[in-house]
């Protein structure tokens, strides 16, 4: 099994410029999420989902839109990007029975 | 509001010796709590749980200490090595339906294990 993968590692943006940052896992799980990490900061939760068709919100949403048509994916996407989203953003995944969360290697974002 | 935090944020210790990171939070209502050890640039790494109704838990070198009358959480490393250095994050969650992805992480630890 691959775990989780996110696309791309690194990408630097202009403000306002959109872009979709792609998470797919091959653990069949259900659940999957969307942080940010900040310098100095522990991660904040942007959104999740538990199941394909069901996404929420988490501490950080604005600025970001999610979905999740199928299990394996959960791309998250910057509509206008600002400078206050430069972050590492991480997803994660988990099954229904487990606190266990498997993160991705992380997608570092800059935006000038 | 809810917050998990970190008493010390960075942690020196000499290889051998055993390790202990603190953590404090503040949501009595949180089912459980995790630590994550996180290297310099991957994602973070499970390490270990413990509900909420548990007092200790213990896994392959790693003690997990919860006291909620005082709302503390600990993480103690025995025999700390060279490879345990990285930052370690407390988080906690509250079920839902059973489990739940939903985290509130703590700011972390940075662990300098010194050889």
């Amino acid at each position: 099994n691959a775990g989780v993968t996110q696309t791309p590692k690194f990408q630097v943006l202009k403000t306002g410029q959109s872009m979709t940052l792609q998470c797919a896992q091959d653990m069949n799980h259900e659940y999957m999420s969307w942080y940010r990490q900040d310098p100095g900061m522990g991660l904040r939760l942007i959104h999740y989902s538990v199941g394909a068709g069901i996404t929420d919100q988490g501490e950080v949403p604005n600025g970001y839109n999610v979905s999740r048509s199928t299990t394996e994916d959960f791309p998250l996407r910057l509509l206008s990007a600002a400078p206050s989203q430069t972050s590492v953003y991480f997803c994660a995944s988990s099954n229904s029975r487990s606190h266990e969360q498997y993160f991705g290697p992380g997608t570092r974002l800059t935006v000038t | 509001g809810e917050s998990v935090g970190l008493h010390l944020p960075t942690l020196s210790v000499q290889e051998g010796d055993n390790s202990i990171i603190n953590c404090a939070y503040s949501n009595s209502a949180s089912d459980y709590f995790i630590w994550y050890k996180q290297e310099s640039g991957k994602g973070p790494q499970f390490i270990i749980d413990i509900r909420s109704n548990m007092d200790k838990r213990q896994g392959q070198r790693v003690t997990v200490l919860l006291n909620k009358t005082v709302k503390h959480l600990s993480l103690q490393i025995a025999a700390t090595q060279p490879g345990d250095s990285a930052v370690y994050f407390c988080a906690e969650g509250r079920d839902v339906g059973g489990a739940t992805n939903k985290l509130i992480f703590g700011t972390g630890t940075l662990l300098a294990v010194q050889p």
